[in-house]
């Protein structure tokens, strides 16, 4: 079945850009999508990007797709300790979107 | 304000005892859903709804009951059958079905002892 992996922490300083990296192995998700847990709350979805693009740019937010690799990674720059939570990665497909373990990215001042 | 509401925020049970986790979504969505999140593990999928009156089992549907009998509302029963029931509970909700976004709502903390 469809697996989604990612490394389960990471941390840099305050100003440093954050790169949170993903693999999967099904490759049939039309989006693929990233969503950030803050302590104690729900899920939102912070940015997605379409299965046929290779980059998008959100502001500080960068997602890069490589589908031969079916790797998907997530580049926040100038990171600030606001953007402490966890990272997930996700990958719909009809009704289960398969979720990765989720990043933990901590902020240090 | 349209979103999705679960309560309580914290709950505790007694081991034994079955409880009833509420969902409430006023984003007319059709699609509903019920995930678990233990430590270090993604969400796990229990159970999912498609349209009112219909449900289907998730990958850990096992000591868990729902139902979905008005579009708004998916509450999701934690029954005693459940042999580790103490973790986070997310309800969320999307338009229909992938690829669209799943809205979360801020989740239940179970604990049971």
């Amino acid at each position: 079945g469809e697996d989604v992996e990612q490394s389960l922490f990471l941390s840099v300083r305050e100003g440093d850009s954050s790169v949170i990296n993903c693999t999967y192995t099904d490759s049939s998700s039309t989006y693929l999508y990233w969503y950030k847990q803050e302590p104690g709350a729900g899920l939102q979805l912070l940015t997605y990007i379409f299965s046929n693009m290779d980059m998008k740019q959100d502001q500080r937010l960068t997602v890069l797709l490589n589908k031969k690799d079916k790797h998907l990674s997530l580049r926040i720059a100038d990171t600030q300790t606001g953007d402490s939570a966890i990272y997930f990665c996700a990958l719909p497909g009809g009704f289960k979107t398969i979720f990765g373990a989720g990043t933990r990215l901590f902020v240090k001042a | 304000d349209g979103g999705i509401t679960q309560s309580p925020k914290y709950l505790f049970r007694k081991e034994g005892q079955n409880v009833t986790l509420s969902c409430e979504q006023n984003l007319n969505h059709d699609a509903m859903y019920w995930y678990r999140q233990d430590p270090g593990q993604g969400l796990r999928l229990i159970y999912y709804s498609q349209i009112v009156n219909d449900f289907q089992k998730g990958d850990i549907a096992e000591g868990y009951s729902v139902s979905r009998e008005k579009k708004e509302s998916f509450p999701l029963t934690v029954t005693s059958a459940q042999k580790n029931p103490t973790a986070f509970y997310l309800c969320a909700s999307s338009i229909g079905q992938n690829p669209y976004e799943q809205y979360f709502g801020p989740g239940t903390r179970l604990t049971v002892t």
